[in-house]
């Protein structure tokens, strides 16, 4: 069964310091995709990054990067430079193809506070 | 601008009595999903759909109804809510439900609260 784990409840991390929030992930279907969406106090769910199953590079986008490590079943996102705007709750997804019925699941997410 | 429209954004109602939250995107999306969000449970996807007419059950689907009768509306229906539905409820499209990289587009979300 198709399932992510976010082993961090809750972090705190430096104004201007990098940050690590954990995913694992565990799949049977050889494609799918991960994804790690941000939602403020404000309530709305953004989405941040993207990495396919496929994807031999890690992706970035800006000052969020994705750890992707494959053997290990694991998607960690990495915030450099962190911010006050990012305290928020991240959450890590996965979306499988057709053996998993194209939905989405996500983990239980992590809620990261920026210190100033 | 691109959107996902949920209403309303807060509802408080009585054991029972039948509710309806709408949802609606004007991105032409082809897959659009209902989630509630619960503290430590994260999202659970309710229902979801792959086009119009073509609804399926997510993961915790008992207690709710959907239809798809047009491409961009796609309300959720609690014919008699329960207080364990009290949740945080969000609408999301994707522009193709088969391809893996499309990410969700989120509604604002619904917050209900039934007593």
């Amino acid at each position: 069964a198709q399932k992510i784990t976010q082993t961090q409840p809750g972090m705190f991390v430096q104004e201007k310091e990098a940050v690590t929030l954990d995913c694992t992930y565990d799949t049977s279907d050889p494609s799918y995709g991960l994804f790690w969406y941000k939602q403020p106090s404000s309530g709305e769910m953004i989405f941040l990054i993207y990495q396919g199953s496929y994807d031999q590079q890690n992706a970035t986008e800006g000052r969020y990067s994705l750890n992707f490590q494959k053997a290990r079943k694991s998607a960690n996102l990495v915030i450099s430079a962190s911010q006050l705007g990012d305290s928020a709750m991240y959450f890590c997804a996965m979306r499988e193809g057709r053996g998993g019925g194209f939905k989405t699941i996500f983990g239980a997410g992590t809620r990261l506070f920026v210190k100033a | 601008e691109a959107q996902v429209t949920q209403n309303p954004r807060y509802l408080i109602t009585v054991t029972g009595k039948k509710l309806t939250v709408t949802c609606s995107q004007n991105m032409n999306h082809e897959y659009m999903s209902w989630y509630r969000q619960d503290p430590g449970l994260g999202l659970r996807q309710i229902y979801y759909s792959m086009n119009v007419e073509a609804t399926d059950k997510g993961d915790v689907p008992e207690g709710y109804k959907v239809s798809r009768k047009e491409k961009r509306n796609f309300p959720l229906i609690l014919e008699s809510p329960s207080p364990n539905q009290t949740s945080l409820y969000f609408c999301a499209s994707r522009e193709d439900g088969r391809l893996y990289n499309s990410p969700l587009h989120f509604g604002n979300g619904t917050r209900l609260t039934v007593t």
